[in-house]
């Protein structure tokens, strides 16, 4: 069974302090990992996808990085509107239906 | 030019009531999801569609039924609403080319 594991569950950092979100996974195969932002009340927005073990991929101040186990989320010098929960999720192509499987979600609050 | 809509973005119903969600893209992406996003469970997968007349059963299927008679809309009904089906249900399409998913902006669902 495809799992896929956050942390931490939540994060508290002030404007302008970097770090890192990890998403863990274990899969039978792995098509693409997929990092979305959800904002209170909203629908997951899409932000990267990584099809493989060393592929990187930018915008503004977020990087997303992929090994074989587990990816990165860098976030470099944040300000407050990246305040939102991110989330990461997997797509098994052994599984039906190209379900994605979801993490639970790491709460990221940036403090001004 | 939305992308996808669903509604109502808001209901509350009584148990044993009859429900339909109603989700619109305007993308033709043939593939189509219903998610469910619970505290403690994530987003699953409840039926998804892979073109029209095609559908099939996601992870947490019972208790719902899905119809795809054109590509662009994608109803799930809930024939006898349950309090356990209380939850944010979200819509998604996929890119093909690319297997992302795009997500509508929910339906917050209150069974009483």
């Amino acid at each position: 069974e495809d799992q896929v594991t956050q942390s931490p569950e939540a994060l508290r950092l002030q404007e302008g302090e970097s770090s890192s979100l990890n998403c863990s996974y274990t899969v039978s195969g792995l098509r693409g990992l997929f990092w979305y932002r959800q904002d209170p009340g909203k629908g997951p927005e899409f932000l990267f996808t990584l099809y493989s073990a060393g592929e990187e991929k930018e915008k503004e101040r977020l990087k997303a990085t992929l090994t074989k186990k587990e990816s990165f989320l860098h976030i470099t010098a944040p300000k407050p509107e990246d305040s939102a929960t991110y989330l990461c999720a997997v797509q098994d192509p052994d599984n039906a239906g190209n379900m994605l499987t979801f993490g639970g979600g790491t709460r990221l609050m940036v403090k001004p | 030019d939305a992308g996808i809509t669903q509604s109502p973005r808001y209901k509350i119903t009584e148990t044993g009531r009859q429900v339909t969600l109603m989700c619109h893209q305007t993308w033709s992406h043939s593939y189509m999801f219903w998610y469910r996003q619970d505290l403690g469970h994530g987003l699953r997968l409840i039926y998804y569609s892979a073109a029209a007349d095609i559908t099939d059963k996601g992870e947490v299927p019972d208790g719902y039924v899905v119809s795809r008679s054109k590509t662009e809309n994608f109803p799930l009904t809930l024939e006898s609403a349950t309090r356990s089906q209380t939850s944010v249900y979200f819509c998604a399409t996929e890119d093909r080319a690319s297997y992302e998913q795009y997500f509508g902006p929910g339906t917050r669902l209150t069974v009483t």
